[in-house]
């Protein structure tokens, strides 16, 4: 069943070309950013992470970019591919003053993959 | 390992009713979080617990009440439900590295809650 909203930004792009997620965040005590994956029906899944003192990480096929001048999160997709449909989520990790970290996400972006 | 478990996945409640939705996680994580996703409002943080025996407000946290007696289960309680409670309820889990450095959250697949 479907599991997040109708009314999320949306980025359509073709198979087999580069996407590009933007993510602003609000909080400049955050020190650890996530992106996550959901699929329809499961719950968020990690992809990539990166920490506040480093601006650029790689992993398979993606890359995060932090700029923390701006508060600015990128998610990059290489040669995209129909099973990178999904719902794609930012999320910033500060402390918190309950002890710990706690972990607030954005709002969501929905990627369509054309065939 | 099952990673996170939520049960029950699917509930109708009527407005006034009270339930409580369960989270189990086997890999021995300290912190556990409670999140609720709405259309249009990606996952809000309801309450979290960095520890057993502790727990603390998320974002939304009114209406909602959570216990974490047991490190591997975290409880969130509905006392009577309403219908703007209606939501995909989502529990997550992770550890803490050594030097006190966070790492990803780890998802159960959601329990779907209907308040009618």
């Amino acid at each position: 069943g479907e599991s997040v909203g109708l009314h999320l930004p949306t980025l359509s792009v073709q198979e087999g070309d580069n996407s590009i997620i933007n993510c602003a965040y609000s909080n400049s005590a955050s020190d650890y950013f996530i992106w996550y994956k959901q699929e329809s029906g499961k719950g968020p899944q990690f992809i990539i992470d990166i920490r506040s003192n480093m601006d650029k990480r790689q992993g398979q096929r993606v890359t995060v970019l932090l700029n923390k001048t701006v508060k600015h999160l990128s998610l990059q997709i290489a040669a995209t591919q129909p099973g990178d449909s999904a719902v794609y989520f930012c999320a910033e990790t500060a402390p918190s003053m309950a002890g710990g970290f706690k972990t607030i996400f954005g709002a969501g972006t929905r990627l369509f993959v054309k065939a | 390992n099952a990673g996170v478990t939520q049960t029950p996945k699917f509930r109708v409640l009527k407005t006034g009713q009270s339930m409580t939705l369960l989270c189990a996680q086997d890999m021995n994580h300290e912190y556990m979080y409670w999140y609720r996703q709405d259309p249009g409002m990606g996952l809000r943080l309801i309450h979290y617990s960095v520890g057993e025996g502790t727990t603390a407000k998320g974002e939304v946290p009114d209406g909602y009440n959570v216990s974490r007696l047991k490190k591997q289960n975290f409880l969130l309680g509905l006392e009577s439900a309403a219908p703007s409670q209606t939501s995909v309820y989502f529990c997550a889990s992770s550890y803490i590295h050594s030097g006190r450095k966070e790492s990803p959250l780890h998802f159960g697949n959601g329990t779907r809650l209907t308040v009618t």
